[in-house]
């Protein structure tokens, strides 16, 4: 089966733009994690769905982060306006709701200039 | 509130060493779950073990072995005959409420040949 997909792999782009990372959840997964891993501030869970709703999104660092979740296999982490401190590699994971170990994607590595 | 503290920022060993990576956490939950997760240089996050918190059996998977005691909060990681392919960051985690994770800041692990 596959795991957790991820794109794009890589972002750069300029201070100002917007930046729109996707995931597609593990197939049959009805919990889905974004995290941001940065050095200085280690792996912080910046929201989290539960059947496609937003549980707890008190990690998101302010109004430019916003998250969907349109569907059960698909969702999006949207930057605007994006900031040079955003950079940092952002992962998607999911869960099964009744089991709390999370696999994770590749993760995106987001640069902005 | 949930924490857990991994204190060994780096960890050197050569090939064939025993290595023990140590995770101390806090919680006020009577149930928790405590977990481990591989990060190689690659970058994915791999999921390695997950413990409940009513089951203090140590868990040995080929070279990997967990010791998990309650008397001290500690859910110790082991990996016997360190191979090359072993280093990587090594994060412990736990979960505040059902599902939510709290990771510590990661332990790096060099095995040199």
């Amino acid at each position: 089966d596959a795991g957790v997909i991820q794109s794009p792999r890589h972002e750069v782009t300029e201070m100002g733009q917007e930046v729109t990372l996707r995931c597609k959840p593990i197939s049959g997964h009805n919990s889905l994690f974004w995290y941001r891993q940065t050095m200085m501030r280690g792996l912080e869970l910046l929201i989290y769905f539960n059947n496609n709703v937003p549980i707890d999104d008190s990690g998101m660092p302010e109004d430019r982060f916003s998250a969907k979740m349109p569907n059960a296999s698909f969702s999006t982490l949207k930057i605007q306006p994006s900031e040079p401190r955003d950079s940092a590699v952002y992962f998607c994971a999911s869960s099964f709701q009744d089991r709390n170990e999370q696999y994770f994607g590749p993760g995106t590595r987001l640069t902005v200039t | 509130a949930q924490k857990v503290t991994q204190a060994q920022t780096e960890i050197s060993v050569v090939e064939k060493e025993d290595v023990t990576l140590d995770c101390v956490y806090e919680t006020r939950d009577t149930t928790y779950y405590l977990f481990w997760y591989k990060q190689p240089p690659s970058g994915e996050l791999v999921f390695l073990i997950r413990r409940n918190s009513f089951d203090e059996q140590n868990e040995i998977s080929g070279r990997y072995s967990w010791n998990f005691q309650k008397s001290t909060s500690s859910f110790n990681f082991t990996i016997t005959a360190s191979q090359v392919v072993d280093s990587a960051v090594y994060f412990c985690a736990t979960n505040t409420g059902f599902q939510k994770l709290v990771f510590g800041t990661g332990t790096r692990l060099l095995v040199s040949p």
